[in-house]
């Protein structure tokens, strides 16, 4: 069954820390894996994209890995910010259209 | 370039009643995506459209669910009769497309549905 999990399910920071977000997939076959933000009453935005043969790709104070051998990814977020405060879902690309979302991780960051 | 729109953004309906949502797709996107989260759980997918055939309807959850394009724009999710358990933020999203390749997924603001 196609599953993508994330831990932790929430998590709360200080302003400035740094924080690691982890994602376990069992999806086949793969495509890409993403990283999305949400803000609250807002849709999912995208952070980053990684394709099987990316290790680490970096979009400002996120970086995501992705070991494609272990199918694990992980999104560290580099001297939080309060607007860093939102839901960071995990998306695995199955195929040309699908797409398996992992429930997230709700991230709260405090001043 | 207007963002993936969605109308309405709350709805509050009694069982039984009938419900319509809307979704305007980033213009020229011929990919447009409905899935639902429900309370506590992960996204999930409900249907994809190709311009105004449905590609996958795989996800949608039984025949009260209707979806349409017409025209290849915007599209419509009607839920006839809504139930307790069809509550839900309904999110759609669109992308562009050229031949096997699709780009990006944006996403719009969702729509919360309350059915009480």
């Amino acid at each position: 069954k196609n599953q993508v999990e994330q831990s932790p399910q929430s998590l709360i920071i200080l302003e400035g820390k740094n924080c690691t977000l982890q994602c376990n997939y069992t999806v086949s076959p793969f495509s890409n894996l993403r990283w999305y933000k949400q803000d609250t009453g807002r849709g999912p935005v995208s952070l980053t994209i990684m394709t099987f043969s990316e290790n680490t790709k970096s979009n400002r104070r996120y970086t995501a890995t992705l070991d494609a051998d272990t199918k694990q990814s992980s999104l560290h977020i580099t001297a939080s910010q309060l607007s860093d405060s939102a839901s960071y879902i995990c998306v695995v690309k199955t195929g040309t259209y699908k797409y398996i979302f992992g429930t997230g991780t709700r991230l709260k960051v405090l001043a | 370039e207007a963002g993936v729109t969605q109308f309405p953004s709350h709805s509050v309906i009694e069982k039984g009643q009938t419900v319509t949502l809307r979704c305007d797709p980033i213009s020229g996107h011929d990919n447009l995506y409905w899935y639902r989260r429900v309370m506590g759980k992960e996204i999930k997918f409900l249907l994809h459209f190709v311009k105004e055939s449905k590609q996958d309807e795989s996800g949608m959850p039984n025949n009260r669910f209707l979806a349409e394009r017409t025209g290849g724009t915007y599209s419509t999710l009607k839920v006839q009769p809504a139930e307790l358990e069809d509550s839900g933020v309904y999110f759609c999203a669109s992308s562009r497309s050229a031949g096997t390749v699709s780009y990006e997924q944006y996403f719009g603001p969702g729509t919360r549905l309350t059915v009480t």
